[in-house]
Formats: structure tokens, sequence, C-alpha cells
């Protein structure tokens, strides 16, 4: 296992699409966060899993966000009805019992 | 609540010159202390970690940093720079690497 993996790597979308990103942490990691980036500013906490289980979400998840981890393996994070201010960098990353975070090349949103 | 604040946004220096990027955070408890690297369009790499004991660290690509609990100040420096370097900087500090609150970054030019 070469890290952490994300899918798409870019999408543009139309407003109003419905997008969803793919994650694949690392084999032996159980826990597993999201984090977004925009333009110019260090990335945010989104959510994280530990397992299957959703432990955290920040008030930046608006409810138009959901994010799953079924069978506590690879992660995806769904964003409907998008809109302009969603365009990002969707950073997925995976840990060990809490230690450092390991980062995947991140999916970037492009919502036209 | 956490923060992370990093003074400098852009910082330029020659190749072969020593480098420092500064880090402070506002925390609660004992901090766990991060400094990221991410080349652009892609995901972040651990540089370093502090979580406890020997207050200067060090980490990949020669890089060091040092935590000073009376400054809150975590500093990250390299003696000599190399034109590989370029790239942007993030400090981040959290309770484990549960929910990390990342500064807004440095980016490093260097000049040949």
């Amino acid at each position: 296992d070469t890290g952490v993996s994300q899918d798409p790597r870019h999408k543009i979308t139309k407003r109003g699409q419905n997008v969803t990103f793919r994650c694949d942490p690392i084999s032996e990691h159980n826990r597993l966060y999201w984090y977004r980036q925009t333009l110019g500013q260090g990335p945010e906490f989104l959510t994280y899993f530990q397992n299957e289980a959703q432990l955290e979400k920040s008030r930046l998840l608006s409810d138009r966000f959901s994010a799953e981890r079924p069978k506590g393996s690879f992660s995806t994070l769904e964003i409907q009805r998008t809109e302009q201010g969603d365009s990002a960098m969707y950073l997925c990353a995976s840990s060990l019992a809490g230690r450092e975070l390991f980062f995947g090349e991140g999916s970037r949103l492009t919502v036209l | 609540a956490q923060s992370v604040t990093q003074p400098d946004i852009h910082i330029t220096v020659s190749e072969g010159a020593s480098l420092e990027l500064r880090c402070n955070y506002s925390y609660g408890a004992t901090p766990y202390l991060f400094w990221y690297v991410q080349s652009p369009g892609q995901g972040l790499q651990l540089l370093l970690k502090y979580f406890s004991g020997d207050t200067l660290v060090q980490g990949i690509k020669g890089f060091e940093a040092e935590f000073k609990r009376s400054q809150s100040s975590f500093n990250l420096r390299k003696p000599s720079v190399h034109w590989s370097d370029a790239a942007e900087y993030f400090c981040a500090v959290g309770e484990g690497a549960q929910k990390l609150v990342f500064g807004q970054g440095t980016r490093l030019t260097i000049n040949p």
C-alpha cells in the first residue's frame, strides 16, 4: 500500500449538480478525516471517522454535505446541489490510533 | 479555541541560505504540533511533529523545529535550503491528530 488514494483528482461540475469523492485510506489505519482547503488558505477540518463511526462533524459541513465510511474501509464525501462556494480542494487523511495524519493528494472541485 | 498564526505569508530566500518559518499557536493544554509541506496541486506531506519530550525535533529533508512553550511557538528551520524546498508550508496544532487546526501557510520561494 503506497498511501492514501483519492478519486477523482479533479472534478468540474455545474452549479446545482451532485458530486461524490472517494478516499481509500492506508489499509491498517482506523481513522479517516476529511478536510477542505480553499485557495490561499490552510486546510479546515470537516469530519472524521473511527472505523465506520462518524465521530465529529464541523459546522462547515452543511446539510448538503454527507460523508460515509461503510465497513470502516473507504469513505465517500457527497456534496448535493453544489454551489460556487464549494469550489475547493477536498483532502482526505488517515491515521492509526490518533497519531500523525497521512494525507492524500486531494480532489479539486470546480463549480461553474 | 485553538488557533495557529503564521505571520509570514510569503518568504523568499536564496539557495544555500538558512531558513526560519514562524509559527505561533493558541491552545489550552500541551499541544501536539506539526509542520506539513505542500507542493502545488498536491496533498500535504508531514515534515515533523512534536508530541512530548525533547523540544528540538528533527524531521525529513533536513528540517528541524523547536517547541518553545513560553513563547507559544514552533518555528521551522533549515540551515541551507535547496531549490526543491520551494513549496507551501503549514503549521498545525491539535490534540493528538484528531482535529488539526492549520495556519494560513507560508509560501517559500527560492532564488537561484
